[in-house]
């Protein structure tokens, strides 16, 4: 069964700390793996990683794929209280070729 | 531009009724997915549509079915409603059927 799984489940941190999120898989089909922010609702798109070993970047963010071992990081540095959400990763793929989403990390970020 | 629509964001049904969901997609977009999420869980993929034919169907009963129309908007129906369907249904354009899905702010759907 296709299968995504992201560590921790919660985090709470400081504000300037630097976290890391991982997220394992195990999708037959694999094509992509993406990193959502959901704030309130709707999950706001942060990164799609194809290739391994290419880090992606946006500000603080940073996303990098391993396809051999395969997981997955988020890295935020420098956290604010802005980042405080629940970060999901979801891999394209499986039977159907759809996002199967992790349960998501919790990140908490106390002033 | 207007990201993706969803109607209603809120409502309120008792066991045993049926519930319609309506989207929007993105100008330009042809693809829509709809999941669902159960408080403290990821999305649960339920549907997705391109071009107006089902492209996937998640593990849901029968009781969920979907549709697309010609302008590429959807609509998710659920029938015989139980307390666990009381979940957020999101709805997701994306331009073709595979890449990044961009996310409605939901429908709160509370079962009775």
């Amino acid at each position: 069964e296709d299968k995504v799984v992201q560590s921790p489940l919660s985090l709470v941190v400081h504000e300037g700390d630097t976290v890391t999120l991982n997220c394992s898989y195990e999708v037959t089909n694999f094509r992509s793996l993406l990193w959502y922010k959901q704030e309130k609702k709707a999950p706001t798109f942060l990164f799609m990683l194809t290739s391994s070993g290419i880090e992606k970047k946006s500000g603080r963010l940073s996303s990098i794929l391993d396809k051999k071992e395969l997981f997955s990081i988020l890295n935020i540095t420098a956290t604010q209280t802005g980042d405080s959400a629940i970060y999901l990763c979801a891999v394209g793929g499986g039977s159907q070729g759809n996002l199967i989403f992790g349960k998501g990390t919790k990140l908490s970020v106390k002033p | 531009d207007a990201g993706v629509t969803q109607s209603p964001t809120h409502l309120i049904k008792t066991r045993g009724q049926h519930v319609t969901l309506r989207c929007s997609p993105i100008s330009g977009h042809k693809s829509v997915s709809w999941y669902q999420q159960v408080l403290g869980q990821g999305p649960q993929f339920i549907f997705q549509y391109y071009e107006k034919e089902e492209r996937g169907r998640g593990n849901f009963p029968d009781r969920f079915s979907a549709r697309q129309f010609p302008n590429y908007s959807s609509e998710l129906n659920v029938n015989a409603l139980l307390l666990g369907d009381s979940a957020l249904y999101l709805c997701a354009s994306s331009w073709g059927v595979a890449g990044e899905l961009f996310f409605g702010e939901g429908s709160r759907l509370t079962v009775l």
